[in-house]
C-alpha cells in the first residue's frame, strides 16, 4: 500500500541548514506537502510542490523533489530556534481523497 | 485566517464508553476528514466526507466509528465502545474541494481511553 517514510529525528546548530528528508511509494501522488507540527499545536501547511515541479521556494524554505527516486526534501535556511517542532512529509493523489503522512521528523535546534 | 476548531482538546474516557468529538470545519469548504495520531506513529487517515456521506475510509474505520455533520456546520466522530487502543490524538480536518491541494486542520483532540 502506500507509504511515506522519513528519518525520526534531526539536530542542527542556530543558523545552520535543516534538511528532512522523505520517500514516498505511491508514484501516483500528486501533491506532496510538508507539514510543521509545534506542541500541543494542530498541523501546519508550511508548503507544498506539485509532482510535475523538480523545486520550490518560499523565503528560507526550498523543496526538492525527485519524482522518479520517489524523493523529497525539505531545506530550512538560517534554521532558528523557533523552527524547532515536527515536520511531517505527506502525499496526495489526484481525486483522491486520503493524505498519506510520514511519521514526522522531530527537528532539534540548538543555540 | 478561518480555521478549524476542535472541541474539547483533551477526553479522558472509560473503556467501552462512548465518545464523540466534534469539529467546526471552515465554513466554505466542502471535504471534511478525521486523522489520527497514535503517540510516536503515523498519522492516519480514518475517514473523508463529502455531500453528507462518507466517499472513502480506511481499515481502520469499522462499525465502532461514526461520523455525522447534524447541523451543517459540526462534524462529529462518534466511537460506539472505545478501546483502550483507541487513544490517539484525532485531527479534523477540511478542504475546499476535490482539486485544492490545500488540506487545513483543526488543533487535535487527546483521547485516553483507561
Amino acid at each position: 500500500g502506500e507509504d511515506v517514510e522519513q528519518s525520526l529525528f534531526l539536530s542542527v546548530r542556530e543558523g545552520d541548514s535543516s534538511v528532512i528528508n522523505c520517500t514516498y511509494t505511491d508514484s501516483s501522488s500528486t501533491y506532496l506537502y510538508w507539514y510543521k507540527q509545534e506542541p500541543g499545536a494542530g498541523l501546519q501547511l508550511l508548503t507544498y510542490i506539485f509532482s510535475n515541479m523538480d523545486m520550490k521556494q518560499d523565503q528560507r524554505l526550498t523543496v526538492l523533489l525527485n519524482k522518479k527516486d520517489k524523493h523529497l526534501s525539505l531545506r530550512i535556511a538560517d534554521t532558528q530556534t523557533g523552527d524547532s517542532a515536527i515536520y511531517f512529509c505527506a502525499a496526495r493523489g489526484t481525486g483522491g481523497f486520503k493524505t498519506i503522512f510520514g511519521a514526522g521528523t522531530r527537528l532539534f535546534v540548538k543555540a | 485566517e478561518p480555521e478549524v476548531t476542535q472541541t474539547p482538546s483533551h477526553q479522558v474516557t472509560q473503556m467501552g464508553q462512548e465518545v464523540i468529538l466534534r469539529c467546526v470545519p471552515i465554513s466554505n469548504h466542502l471535504y471534511f476528514y478525521w486523522y489520527r495520531q497514535i503517540l510516536g506513529q503515523k498519522v492516519e487517515f480514518l475517514v473523508s466526507f463529502y455531500n453528507n456521506e462518507i466517499s472513502e475510509k480506511s481499515e481502520i474505520f469499522d462499525d465502532q466509528f461514526s461520523v455525522e455533520r447534524p447541523d451543517g456546520s459540526n462534524f462529529t466522530l462518534k466511537i460506539r465502545s472505545t478501546k483502550l487502543e483507541d487513544s490517539a490524538m484525532y485531527f479534523c480536518a477540511s478542504d475546499p474541494g476535490t482539486r485544492s491541494e490545500k488540506l487545513f486542520f483543526g488543533s487535535g483532540t487527546q483521547l485516553s481511553v483507561l
